[in-house]
């Protein structure tokens, strides 16, 4: 099972640049989460999906970010403009919602720096 | 509001000597308490998921208990590879923010030869 993945792993960019995360979640799992984590804020929510749908979006931070889950098995975080506080390692879950368990399972994140 | 809390924020431990960490909760209703485990430069790893008060799980080394207030992961004679920031988070029942989890801060663990 190849587990979620992401790209790109390390993203550098200037601040006022467009900045577009990608996830492809683990196959069959019907809800996707994206995290930021910072040292002084710890993992933090952003938005997550159930049926490509968003369902909560109160953790994104302003109207500089915006997320879409065109399918399935693809999700992007787009941020634009970027600015160096959104500096911060980005993180994609997915989980089968509705079983007992319902566990999410994280991607290895992207490192984003905006200088 | 729903609040997660971890302590110790960070523990040394030598090789060998046991010991535990600790995540309180405050939720209107758990539907279950998750720890992870996360590496340097890496994803959360899924460990356990807890239930109920007076449910255990064990993997290897460590054992996840879970009362009404608080969940507690045991590490018993901790090996230099234990060493991680462990996470716990809580999902919480009957409100419309669906299979949600909530983190604590974590707690990071150094545990030398």
């Amino acid at each position: 099972d190849a587990g979620v993945i992401q790209s790109p792993r390390h993203e550098v960019t200037e601040m006022g640049q467009e900045v577009t995360l990608r996830c492809k979640p683990i196959s069959g799992h019907n809800s996707l989460f994206w995290y930021r984590q910072t040292m002084m804020r710890g993992l933090e929510l952003l938005i997550y999906f159930n049926n490509n749908v968003p369902i909560d979006d109160s953790g994104m931070p302003e109207d500089r970010f915006s997320a879409k889950m065109p399918n399935a098995s693809f999700s992007t975080l787009k941020i634009q403009p970027s600015e160096p506080r959104d500096s911060a390692v980005y993180f994609c879950a997915s989980s089968q919602a509705g079983l007992e368990t319902d566990t999410q399972y994280f991607g290895p994140g992207t490192r984003l720096t905006v200088l | 509001e729903d609040q997660v809390t971890q302590s110790p924020e960070a523990l040394r431990l030598q090789e060998g000597e046991s010991s535990s960490l600790n995540c309180s909760y405050t939720v209107s209703g758990l539907r279950g308490l998750f720890w992870y485990r996360q590496d340097p430069g890496k994803g959360p790893e899924f460990l356990f998921t807890l239930y109920s008060a007076g449910e255990e799980k064990e993997k290897e080394r460590l054992k996840a208990t879970l009362t009404k207030k608080e969940s507690f992961l045991h590490i018993t004679a901790p090996k230099p590879e234990d060493s991680a920031t462990y996470l716990c988070a809580v999902q919480v029942q009957f409100n419309n923010a669906g299979n949600m989890l909530t983190f604590g801060g974590g707690t990071r663990l150094m545990v030398k030869p």
